[in-house]
């Protein structure tokens, strides 16, 4: 059982428009991260979301921090074919800051 | 920028061989660790170190050793390898606690067969 769960698993779109990835848990987190992977390399941070209710802007990216610190979305708006990667959620438990529970990602495709 | 440095980038292992993956960066970084990431499981922490001389077990230890004789370099030792040993593992670091960013290697892939 993942402590994150993040849906949906795969996501495949146009260039141009936008999708949403969730990250949802029943713990509350002390803090939470959206990284994203490309294949065959680490995972690079994107963001870090520290307050209930943050809203962090990236460029075209979105990142909402649930008020209740449990859940976590990532907006891409006009997707681009550069954005095409695993996007990873993360987060510390209030009781473990040192170890980063990741949920099992969001593989997007942005077709040209 | 080196970062965090791992090798090998790949290995072939037979069944009941042993091997160490090696970790080293140089950030100056208190906190290393090592996860393994399978195919829609995300990244599993094995273990974790908070400093030089201490180190600590994360949620899959089992058949992985590790030490840390220095800031700089957290080897990973695997003992007997067993195919659900076959993943891609990733090193790490962070200056400190949550909230700070954590770099990762570029990763090595393990198979066992």
């Amino acid at each position: 059982t993942q402590l994150l769960e993040q849906s949906p698993q795969f996501l495949s779109i146009q260039e141009g428009e936008n999708l949403t990835v969730y990250c949802n848990s029943s713990s509350v987190f002390s803090s939470l991260q959206w990284y994203r992977q490309e294949p065959g390399e680490g995972p690079v941070l994107l963001v870090t979301v520290v307050t209930g209710g943050e809203v962090k802007k990236l460029k075209r990216l979105t990142f909402q921090f649930g008020d209740a610190r449990k859940d976590s979305s990532l907006h891409i708006t006009a997707a681009q074919p550069g954005d095409t990667g695993l996007y990873l959620c993360a987060g510390f438990l209030w009781s473990n800051d040192y170890k980063l529970s990741f949920g099992a990602g969001t593989t997007v495709t942005v077709r040209a | 920028n080196a970062g965090v440095t791992q090798t090998p980038k790949f290995r072939i292992l037979k069944i009941g061989q042993s091997m160490t993956l090696q970790c080293t960066q140089d950030m100056n970084h208190n906190y290393m660790y090592w996860y393994r990431q399978d195919p829609g499981m995300g990244l599993k922490l094995i273990y974790y170190s908070v400093g030089a001389g201490i180190t600590d077990k994360g949620e899959v230890p089992n058949g992985y050793n590790v030490s840390r004789s220095t800031t700089e370099d957290f080897p990973l030792r695997l003992e007997l390898a067993a195919p659900s040993q076959t993943s891609v593992y990733f090193c790490a670091s962070s200056r400190d606690l949550s909230g700070n960013t954590i770099y990762f290697g570029e990763g090595s892939w393990l198979t066992v067969v």
